[in-house]
Formats: structure tokens, sequence, C-alpha cells
């Protein structure tokens, strides 16, 4: 499984976009990119996933770079309800059923 | 539709005790698993079930056993609990082998004293 890299905390003013970098090198061809967060405790949320190309729906947009070796999770307008732990994952979807590997992810708190 | 339902929600054990704790979903997934995550820590995979009749270990299986009961339900079970047991345990679902994402229960919280 490609490995990921994330800053281990950041912060964000109020109903300011939240840009999440992600390294991911190692990324293979027929490897996505997927976005998940925690808030406090709560089980995991999908939130978005991509392959090549930008993605956005109703809660995220996701920019990958053209060498796919990075990419940035945004959330347009941030709100306290946002402050999470957003993790980065990369795995390919014809893969094993085990490839969903959670690291330390970035904590995002949303200030007020 | 409730997504993935995991009971109990909060559970007290006393070393050596046994449980087991349950995990149904209800959006035909094929695929279920079952992580633990400890405080100030990621998700470690305990065990997966790709689809029904099969299941597999995952990173930390050692003191847990699981059941693909059917399709909808995956139980993970404690046969003599020890205190570093205590954790946050989660239940998951999705289709592998798709692009979906995976959905989670909300976590059942167990200590063991």
């Amino acid at each position: 499984d490609a490995k990921t890299t994330q800053p281990t905390s950041m912060d964000c003013a109020e109903g300011r976009a939240a840009n999440l970098p992600c390294n991911h090198s190692t990324i293979s061809g027929n490897e996505y990119v997927y976005w998940y967060r925690q808030i406090h405790s709560q089980g995991p949320q999908y939130i978005i996933h991509g392959l090549k190309n930008n993605e956005t729906n109703e809660m995220a947009s996701l920019i990958i770079t053209e060498d796919r070796k990075s990419s940035t999770l945004i959330l347009p307008h941030a709100t306290l309800r946002d402050t999470a732990v957003y993790y980065c994952i990369v795995r390919s979807p014809s893969g094993s059923a085990r490839q969903l590997t959670f690291g330390s992810g970035t904590q995002l708190t949303v200030l007020p | 539709n409730a997504g993935v339902t995991q009971t109990p929600k909060f559970q007290v054990l006393k070393t050596g005790q046994s449980m087991t704790l349950q995990c149904a979903q209800d959006m035909n997934h094929n695929s279920m698993y079952w992580y633990r995550q400890d405080p100030g820590m990621g998700l470690r995979l305990i065990y997966y079930s790709a689809s029904e009749g099969t299941t597999d270990k995952g990173e930390v299986p050692n003191g847990y056993n699981v059941s693909r009961l059917n399709k909808r339900e995956f139980s993970l079970r404690l046969e003599s609990a020890a205190p570093s047991q205590t954790s946050v345990y989660f239940c998951a679902s999705t289709y592998v082998r798709q692009n979906y994402g995976y959905t989670f229960g909300s976590g059942t919280r167990l200590t063991v004293v």
C-alpha cells in the first residue's frame, strides 16, 4: 500500500476555506485517494475519493496534482462542526479487502 | 436506513470474562470489518470478512474471534477479556473491489477492569 504523509495539526478560522494537504509519492497507477474524518471518537466518516481528476461533492473538494504524488482536501467554508481528525488513505479498489490503513491523520481545529 | 449498527454502545468487563460485540449493516455490502482504536491512536484492523462465509486476520487479531453470521451480521468475540483490550471498537462495511467508501458504526466503548 502506498504510504501517506499529513501534517499533525492545522487551524482554520470559521467561514474560511480549510486546505488539508497529503503527500503520497509512492502511489500506484490504480490506487485511489480517499479522505475520511473522525469527529471526537465517533466512527470515521467517508468524505470523498478520486483517482486523478479533481472531485467535488456536497462536503468537500479534492484536488490531485497531475503527477498524483500529492492531494489537497478543501472544505470551502469551514464550520466549528468540521473540527475533526482527517485521514488521507490510498487504496486500490481491486486490491484485497484489508487495504484501508489509517495513519495518524491531521487534527483540524476550526476557530471561532 | 440505519447504516451500520453496533451493540452494545458501552460495556465494562472484568478480566477473564467473555462477551460478543454485535454488528449489522443494512446496505447489502459484501465486506465487513472490525477495528479497534486506543486513546490518541489511529484505527487498527482486527479481523475482516471479504464476503459471506470468509474471515481473515488483520493487524491485531490475538485475543479475538469473529463470525460472519450472514451477509448482514459480523460479530466479534472476546473469549477471556484482558485490560489491554480496553478500547473503542468500530465495525465497518463496504463493497470491496468497487469505488465505495467504508461506512462505520458509532462504536462500542469497552473497558476491562
